[in-house]
Order: structure tokens, then C-alpha cells, then sequence
């Protein structure tokens, strides 16, 4: 079946620290990918996403690449900030069927001043 | 901007007792779904839902859960003699038919004692 892998966390940078969160998925088909982020005590929340090989994402300065390849989403962000704490779940949707997003396990970031 | 909405925020209940999840989805969107996250584990699919019928559920959703769309707005989940490992974070979702991204509530806490 569909599966997402992720790093495990939590991971600890520094502010304007260079991040990335690597993400690597196993599916049949053609799949979506996206980033979701959970900021405490909220819900989740789409990032960005990418529906086709060589596609990047990109929102709020943070970019992640479909790369068929090598079957990864890596999530990077060159800078990042305090308010970029958070959850941060790499998932999958396949194509076909009713779409039910597999979420990896959640890389949590914690970013100090 | 649209959003996916849930009451209540936090629900807590006796063992065996029955539960009923409330959410309102997109209103233009047509497909809807429910997750849980158990505290400090990945994001689960439970279910999905169109045309008024049950397209997917995992194994998780069990005789002891059900979904209905009572009217035109609210999607609900029942859980009918809860247990203790029921407890978790129940997300809502839903999409437009034609776009795989997929738009999440804020959640319900659930709390089984």
C-alpha cells in the first residue's frame, strides 16, 4: 500500500538557520504530494503541494520538489523563524479512487532566537 | 476564506458512552472525510464520503463508528459505546471534486475516561 517516510524529529535550528525535512514515499500510480503543518495546538494546515514529476511547491518561503526519481519531497526553507515552529507532515494523495491523504509520521520543528 | 468547521473543540465522556462528532465542510465540495491522531502519532484515515454513501474505510472504522450527512451542510461521526483508546484528535475534511488537496478542520479533542 501507499506509505510516507519522514526524518525523525524533533529538530532544533537555530533563527535564520537553513532547514530541510526529508520525506520519501512509496506508492502505486501517479500520486500528489503535499506538506501539511500543524502549528501547536491547531489544525492542520496545507503548505504546499506538487501534482506531477519536477513540480516545486512553494508557499511562505518554503519549497519542496517532486522528484519521481528518487521517489522524495523534501521540504526546505533557506531562513527560517520562530513562528515556524510547528508540525510539519509530509503526506501523499494517489490518484484514483476517493483520495484519502496518507500522512508520514510528523517532523516537529523547533526554532530558537 | 471557506473553512472546514468542528464542534465541539473538546468533547471528554465516560467509556461506553455514544459520541457524535460535528463538522461543516467547504460548501462547494462534495467529498468528506475523518481522521485521527492519537497524541504524539501520525495522522490516520477513518473514512470517506459521497453521494451520501461510504466510498472508503480503513480498519479502524469499525461496526462502532458511523457517518451521516444529515442536511446539506454538517458531516458527522458517531461513535456509538466509546472505549479508552479512542481518545485522540478527530480531524474533518473535505475537497471539490475536481482538486486532490484536501481542507482540514481545526478538530475535535476527544478525551474517553
Amino acid at each position: 500500500g501507499d506509505s510516507v517516510t519522514q526524518m525523525e524529529g524533533p529538530v532544533t535550528l537555530s533563527e535564520e538557520a537553513f532547514l530541510t525535512i526529508n520525506c520519501t514515499y512509496t506508492a502505486t500510480g501517479y500520486p500528489s504530494l503535499f506538506w501539511y503543518v500543524q502549528y501547536p495546538g491547531e489544525g492542520l494546515q496545507l503548505l504546499l503541494k506538487a501534482t506531477k514529476a519536477d513540480d516545486k511547491g512553494s508557499n511562505k518561503g518554503f519549497e519542496a520538489t517532486y522528484r519521481k526519481e528518487t521517489t522524495s519531497f523534501h521540504l526546505e526553507k533557506g531562513s527560517v523563524q520562530v513562528s515556524d515552529s510547528a508540525v510539519y507532515f509530509c503526506a501523499l494523495v494517489n490518484s484514483g479512487g476517493y483520495q484519502k491523504v496518507t500522512f508520514g509520521t510528523g517532523t516537529k520543528l523547533q526554532v530558537i532566537p | 476564506e471557506p473553512e472546514v468547521t468542528q464542534t465541539p473543540s473538546h468533547q471528554v465522556t465516560q467509556m461506553g458512552q455514544e459520541v457524535i462528532l460535528r463538522c461543516v465542510p467547504i460548501s462547494n465540495h462534495l467529498y468528506f472525510y475523518w481522521y485521527r491522531q492519537i497524541l504524539g502519532q501520525k495522522v490516520e484515515f477513518l473514512v470517506s464520503f459521497y453521494n451520501n454513501e461510504i466510498s472508503e474505510k480503513s480498519e479502524i472504522f469499525d461496526d462502532q463508528f458511523s457517518v451521516e450527512r444529515p442536511d446539506g451542510s454538517n458531516f458527522t461521526l458517531k461513535i456509538r459505546s466509546t472505549k479508552l483508546e479512542d481518545s485522540a484528535m478527530y480531524f474533518c475534511a473535505s475537497s471539490h471534486p475536481r482538486r486532490d488537496e484536501q481542507f482540514f478542520g481545526p478538530g475535535t479533542r476527544l478525551t474517553v475516561l
